[in-house]
């Protein structure tokens, strides 16, 4: 069975421009998250779907960043316009459902380099 | 304080080696507990959960001290293979179920 497919791997940008990330969740998993990893650091939640209905996005900056789940399976996280401090791992991972007991499988992540 | 704290490491041992590393969480009503590995530039994977008093995987033992609001994680007979950042997961207690994940602990396991 397929992982959490998530494009680019690799992206590096000069800041102010924009970005997209890509993610495509584990067929038949109905909860997809999108986490910001920096250096040294554990992931940070950002905003959170089930299904297409983001139900937490309170860690999003919305000024910059913004997030669809349009059909309810993959997902586009975007940056616009992207700032030095972007400069991090973005990992997406889903699950069957919400819930405490449903393990989250997360994606490779794209590493995001803003110069 | 810290909703999950970790030791950031790195612990270096030997092949061999028993070797064992806490997570504090700030939330006394917290219920469960997850270990996540995450190898350098990877995804985290799931290792194990913690529901109760602790878990036990062959080499890996996880424990819940609740009066201390602390996890281990015992590792016994390492690998080389077991280098690695450990994650100490602790969900939110409320409808949310968001995960909080700790900075991790670095484990270098040598020859």
């Amino acid at each position: 069975e397929a992982g959490v497919v998530q494009s680019p791997r690799y992206k590096i940008i000069e800041k102010k421009q924009p970005v997209a990330f890509w993610c495509n969740p584990i067929s038949g998993h109905n909860t997809l998250y999108w986490y910001l990893q920096n250096l040294g650091q554990g992931p940070e939640l950002l905003i959170r779907y089930e299904n297409e209905e983001a139900v937490d996005d309170s860690q999003l900056p919305k000024d910059r960043f913004s997030a669809e789940r349009l059909k309810g399976v993959d997902s586009t996280l975007k940056i616009q316009p992207a700032e030095l401090g972007d400069s991090a791992v973005y990992l997406c991972a889903s699950s069957l459902t919400s819930g405490t007991y449903n393990e989250q499988f997360f994606g490779p992540g794209t590493r995001l380099t803003v110069l | 304080r810290k909703e999950v704290e970790q030791d950031p490491g790195p612990f270096n041992v030997p092949e061999g080696a028993t070797v064992a590393f806490n997570c504090t969480y700030s939330n006394s009503a917290s219920q469960s507990f997850f270990w996540y590995r995450q190898d350098c530039r990877k995804e985290p994977k799931l290792l194990m959960s913690v529901y109760s008093s602790g878990n036990e995987d062959g080499r890996f033992t996880a424990q819940l001290n609740r009066a201390s609001q602390y996890i281990s994680l015992l590792i016994r007979d390492s690998k080389l293979s077991d280098s690695a950042t450990y994650l100490c997961v602790v969900p939110r207690v409320d409808s949310s179920y968001k995960l909080i994940f700790g900075s991790g602990t670095r484990l270098l396991v040598r020859p």
